[in-house]
């Protein structure tokens, strides 16, 4: 079974803080692990993904495989950051990767 | 080809009734995903279509639902007999055949049964 957990369903930070939003995930296999992000009234759309080890808007992840853990970090919060974090794990055989999302981190940027 | 579209975006009905939702995916894209996303949660797989196989469904998708992709191109949700509970939002993403987890979703579908 796969489950990914975000445990904090808001994340208040003030403009310029750091953030840190967290995502631990349960896998038995090599998992792989993305961030996505669906600004108000917008659709659901990807951050970023550990196997890109990139840097988007700011974000960056990173894939701790010990601690099961692939939390989003951005050194300074803007306001344009506020929206719902979803963290999302894709694992499965035999050519399809079932993805399982967490219930998902509101970030909410304080001016 | 301005991504992945869904019809209706909203959906009043009454408890009984059916429903029924359209997805028409990314052209070039093979696979087809429903989810539903109730107020609080992430988004909950429902099934998955590889072309215009059904190769997946959740055990959350009971016998009052079923999803076709004829043509292996747009797909379709029906609800039948709709219940309170079945109240939600319903999305539709895809993705390339190599596309690792990597979905791209629609706008969604906000069903409200009364």
């Amino acid at each position: 079974a796969q489950r990914v957990t975000q445990p904090e369903k808001l994340l208040s930070v003030f403009k310029g803080a750091p953030v840190e939003l967290k995502c631990n995930y349960s896998y038995s296999g090599s998992p792989e692990l993305f961030w996505y992000v669906q600004y108000s009234r917008q659709r659901l759309q990807l951050l970023l993904r550990h196997i890109s080890r990139e840097s988007i808007k700011g974000f960056t992840a990173d894939l701790n495989k010990g601690e099961t853990s692939f939390h989003l970090k951005k050194p300074f919060a803007q306001e344009e950051d506020s929206a719902m974090y979803y963290c999302a794990l894709s694992g499965g055989s035999g050519g399809y990767q079932k993805v399982t999302f967490g219930i998902g981190t509101k970030l909410q940027v304080i001016p | 080809d301005t991504g992945v579209s869904q019809d209706p975006r909203h959906k009043i009905t009454k408890r009984g009734q059916n429903v029924t939702f359209r997805c028409d995916p990314i052209s070039e894209h093979n696979r087809l995903y429903w989810y539903r996303q109730t107020l609080g949660q992430g988004p909950e797989f429902l099934t998955y279509f590889q072309n215009e196989a059904q190769l997946e469904k959740s055990r959350l998708l009971s016998d009052r639902f079923s999803a076709e992709r004829p043509k292996g191109s747009f797909s379709t949700l029906e609800i039948q007999r709709t219940e309170q509970g079945d109240s939600a939002m319903y999305l539709c993403a895809s993705s390339l055949l190599s596309g690792r987890g990597e979905q791209y979703f629609g706008p969604g579908t906000r069903l409200t049964v009364t």
